[in-house]
């Protein structure tokens, strides 16, 4: 059993939609990450969470530790947010994330 | 903004070939990681380094393996003996702390390793 497990696995939407993508995990955590993979396969922090909420422009993330369940929220969805949504959670405090398998966004002009 | 920047980009080798995979974090930040990524598969942990020496490090961080910080700025991976199943993205990221205050993770745009 995956211990970070992302849904959907594939997400197409169309501009303008909402759009939510969800984490769970098994594990205890210090942190949970949400990451942003480019086309071109570089890799960009979005955020990092320990409770609550952030919000960072059209993103907000959000982390329930007693369930174990994070989603991070895209609003006013544009084209130039296609891309890989990763999840990825530290058991502990020396950066060894465990990733989810990634969610593949489309989002169609 | 300061970058986390990885020299290669791309590099294809022999079986067998030692590779280095170069490089440079953030100038204050103080934890160093590499994770590895192959086609289509899940990034996965490597190895994180602190204080000069390795704090932890994952099953397939094997003795083929090495990291170095040669000259306080660069930090380099070094595979010995290449296999076909090293074949993947290389990523190098670092951050100021390791836990949940300052533990943000700054990714470089890794180096795309192919052994043939």
């Amino acid at each position: 059993k995956n211990e970070v497990e992302q849904s959907p696995q594939n997400l197409t939407a169309q501009e303008g939609e909402f759009i939510t993508i969800n984490c769970s995990y098994s594990v205890g955590i210090s942190a949970l990450h949400w990451l942003q993979q480019h086309p071109g396969g570089g890799i960009v922090s979005l955020f990092m969470l320990s409770s609550g909420k952030k919000k960072h422009g059209r993103l907000i993330a959000t982390i329930n530790i007693q369930e174990k369940h994070s989603s991070l929220h895209i609003t006013a969805s544009h084209p130039r947010d296609s891309a890989v949504y990763i999840c990825a959670v530290n058991p502990g405090n020396t950066g060894k994330l465990i990733f989810g398998q990634g969610t593949t966004l489309q989002v169609k002009p | 903004e300061p970058e986390v920047t990885q020299t290669p980009s791309h590099q294809v080798t022999q079986m067998g070939q030692e590779v280095i995979l170069r490089c440079v974090p953030i100038s204050n930040h103080l934890y160093f990681y590499w994770y590895r990524q192959i086609l289509g598969q899940k990034v996965e942990f490597l190895v994180s380094f602190y204080n000069n020496e390795i704090s932890e490090k994952s099953e397939i961080f094997d003795d083929q393996f090495s990291v170095e910080r040669p000259d306080g700025s660069n930090f380099t991976l070094k595979i010995r003996s290449t296999k076909l199943e090293d074949s993947a993205m290389y990523f190098c990221a670092s951050s100021m702390g390791a836990g949940a205050g300052t533990g943000e993770l700054f990714f470089g745009e890794g180096s795309r390793l192919t052994v043939l």
